[in-house]
């Protein structure tokens, strides 16, 4: 099945340390997004990627940070600069060209600092 | 600055009648957007789109309208069904945005039987 799947679901994590969200996609796209999502709000870019070995700060990057070394990867680190990292955080993944307006989503996966 | 706004943080619609779901936006450089639905723990789904070249859009129950005079788009669903209970967020995008997104803060939707 095609898709973006996000790991883990669900993760906890001790105050100052840092801890790695997962982002894989089968879907052979170019672009991908991460977003958080707080109570009552909408989704907050994080950081985006439009290709291979590149990538760009989103509205909240400040306390996260990216790599993508691979076209279906793109993992999140929270580091422990991020001063309030407990959120719901989504993946997405986008195609580039003609046709490629729409952003599709993973399941998400839960931080919790404890 | 928020670009995409959705002032409505819920909505209460009885079973088989109309959902109007309404979004703003301030960047007149969007020329698409997009209709997202959304269960508690789980990512966003796309429902539907509309590109500025176009005023409507239709998908079986769910018609996106698009007024680009005023800066303002709509979903409509009809008719309601409770498995439409969702938080629905809208989203925009364009040429000059940089491959980004814009998504409104969402409305709780809840479809009562």
């Amino acid at each position: 099945d095609g898709g973006i799947t996000q790991s883990p679901k669900y993760l906890f994590r001790k105050e100052g340390q840092n801890v790695t969200l997962s982002c894989e996609q089968n879907l052979n796209h170019d672009a991908m997004y991460w977003y958080r999502q707080d109570p009552g709000q909408g989704l907050r870019l994080i950081y985006y990627s439009q290709i291979v070995n590149d990538f760009q700060k989103g509205d909240i990057a400040e306390g996260y940070s990216v790599s993508r070394e691979k076209k279906e990867s793109f993992p999140l680190t929270v580091t422990s600069a991020q001063k309030n990292p407990t959120a719901f955080y989504l993946c997405a993944s986008k195609a580039q060209g003609a046709g490629g307006n729409t952003i599709y989503f993973g399941e998400g996966s839960w931080l919790t600092v404890v | 600055d928020q670009q995409v706004k959705q002032n409505s943080p819920s909505l209460s619609v009885q079973e088989g009648r109309i959902s109007i779901l309404n979004c703003d936006y301030t960047n007149s450089m969007f020329d698409y957007f997009l209709w997202y639905k959304k269960y508690p723990a789980e990512g966003p789904t796309f429902l539907i789109s509309i590109s500025s070249i176009k005023d409507k859009n239709e998908d079986g129950r769910f018609t996106v309208f698009l007024n680009k005079s005023a800066k303002h788009l709509s979903l409509h669903i009809v008719p309601s069904q409770p498995g439409d209970s969702a938080v629905y967020f809208c989203a925009a995008s364009g040429l000059g945005t940089g491959n980004q997104f814009y998504f409104g803060t969402g409305t709780s939707l809840t479809v009562i039987p």
